[in-house]
């Protein structure tokens, strides 16, 4: 199983619609998780961190459930501006980071 | 601009050739990081630094590679004898452990093409 696995899309959605995707990692000692935003050849950026059950942030929502191993983020109100690839980051106690392969999203007009 | 710096944005080189990249983290950060990034996948780590120690250095780096991080602060990784499979986005990011709950940082990359 790999370590991190994320469905790598495309998501292709209309304007306003509600999207979500899933991730789920293998290393059940990670404790802290992360999801980031990386545009066309870009550097990725820091999107929301998720260290309990789960976070919220305007539009977006992160979601945690340890006993699945999995992370799922959601975004209601899609913009054409969130069109780009999200990648799941869990962490553990240990400093090696995997990062997942990202998941791309498209917003259509 | 105080975010995470890179240099060279990009670099071409012919295979065989040394080349070295600098980063610059985050003045406050004391974690450093290198990942190298190919089209269509996330980010695989490298290597990390806390302070001037390599405390964790992926099976991928090969002996050809190596990084430096001399005080603590700016950090280089070296590519010798490069070969074509080098070609990747090489990405360095910094983090705090303290209050920041270990978010790291990103600078823009330097992109690498090997000819």
């Amino acid at each position: 199983r790999k370590e991190v696995e994320q469905d790598p899309g495309p998501f292709n959605v209309p304007e306003g619609a509600t999207v979500a995707f899933n991730c789920t990692y293998s290393n059940s000692a990670s404790q802290s998780f992360f999801w980031y935003r990386q545009d066309c050849r870009k550097e990725p950026k820091l999107l929301m961190s998720v260290y309990s059950s789960g976070n919220e942030d305007g539009r977006f929502t992160a979601q945690l459930n340890r006993a699945s191993q999995y992370i799922s983020l959601l975004i209601r109100d899609s913009k054409l501006s969130d069109s780009a690839t999200y990648l799941c980051v869990p962490k553990g106690g240990y400093q090696k980071v995997t990062f997942g392969t990202g998941t791309k999203l498209q917003v259509i007009p | 601009d105080t975010g995470v710096s890179q240099d060279p944005r990009h670099k071409i080189t012919k295979r065989g050739q040394n080349v070295t990249f600098r980063c610059d983290p985050i003045s406050e950060h004391n974690r450093l990081y290198w990942y190298r990034q190919t089209l269509g996948q996330g980010p695989e780590f490298l290597t990390y630094f806390q302070n001037e120690a390599q405390l964790e250095k992926s099976r991928l780096l090969s002996d050809r590679f190596s990084a430096e991080r001399p005080k603590g602060s700016f950090s280089t990784l070296e590519i010798q004898r490069t070969e074509q499979g080098d070609s990747a986005m090489y990405l360095c990011a910094s983090s705090s452990r303290v209050g920041s709950g270990d978010e790291q940082f990103f600078g823009p990359g330097t992109r690498l093409t090997v000819l």
